[in-house]
């Protein structure tokens, strides 16, 4: 079965450090990946995505991911947080046989002055 | 371009009640559709999802049920509403045949009294 699976429910950084918002996924079947953020009060809004080709992948607002096949990962990073960046962070795997769409329970980012 | 319309914004509704939440798409032709419960801590659940007319896979067994009676509408019903029913729900489409980004309704917040 399908499912997606982030550690971390809330990670606390101070502005302009990096960091790393952890994401597993499992699946039998070759899946897309995702990286979503919302942000208090809004809907969410797509951050960056792998379908194929090169495994790191870059997004909206200096974020990136890597693509780990082996190890099943898809780990968000940004090397430098603003406090703009205080949101809840959601990855989502999409089988591509079938279209089932799954997030994870989300990682709330508070990014401190 | 395409849209995305569900609604009502609020319910309230009694406990044992009948529910019907609509969402339809425009703009975009055999669309994928998926339902989804979002709760504090707890990420998107997905409920149901649909690629097609009459198609629909249900994720969580529960009193909650799902229809699709034409391409670009996708209805969540009950036919007797639990207190464990209160939640966030979201409607949401992509576009095949690879489901990438997934575009989002503006949500229903029902409470079950």
């Amino acid at each position: 079965a399908q499912s997606v699976t982030q550690l971390d429910s809330q990670v606390p950084v101070f502005e302009e450090a990096p960091v790393e918002l952890r994401c597993n996924y499992s699946s039998s079947v070759s899946v897309y990946l995702f990286w979503y953020v919302q942000y208090p009060n809004q809907g969410l809004q797509l951050l960056l995505k792998y379908l194929s080709g090169s495994t790191l992948v870059k997004g909206i607002n200096g974020f990136e991911a890597e693509f780990n096949k082996s190890q099943t990962s898809f780990h968000l990073r940004k090397p430098s947080v603003h406090i703009s960046d205080t949101a809840e962070y959601f990855c989502a795997v999409s089988d591509r046989g079938t279209y089932k769409y799954i997030f994870g329970t989300g990682t709330r980012l508070k990014v401190l002055a | 371009s395409q849209t995305i319309h569900q609604w009502p914004a609020t319910l309230v509704q009694p406990v044992g009640s009948p529910l019907s939440l609509e969402c339809t798409v425009e703009g975009t032709s055999n669309p994928n559709l998926y339902w989804y419960r979002q709760a504090a801590g707890r990420g998107l659940q997905l409920l149901f999802y649909s690629v097609g007319i009459g198609q629909i896979s249900s994720e969580v067994p529960q009193n909650l049920s799902a229809s699709r009676p034409q391409d670009r509408q996708f209805i969540l019903s009950s036919k007797k509403l639990l207190l464990s029913d209160s939640g966030f729900y979201l409607c949401a489409w992509s576009a095949p045949p690879v489901a990438e980004k997934l575009f989002f309704g503006s949500g229903t917040q029902l409470s079950v009294l």
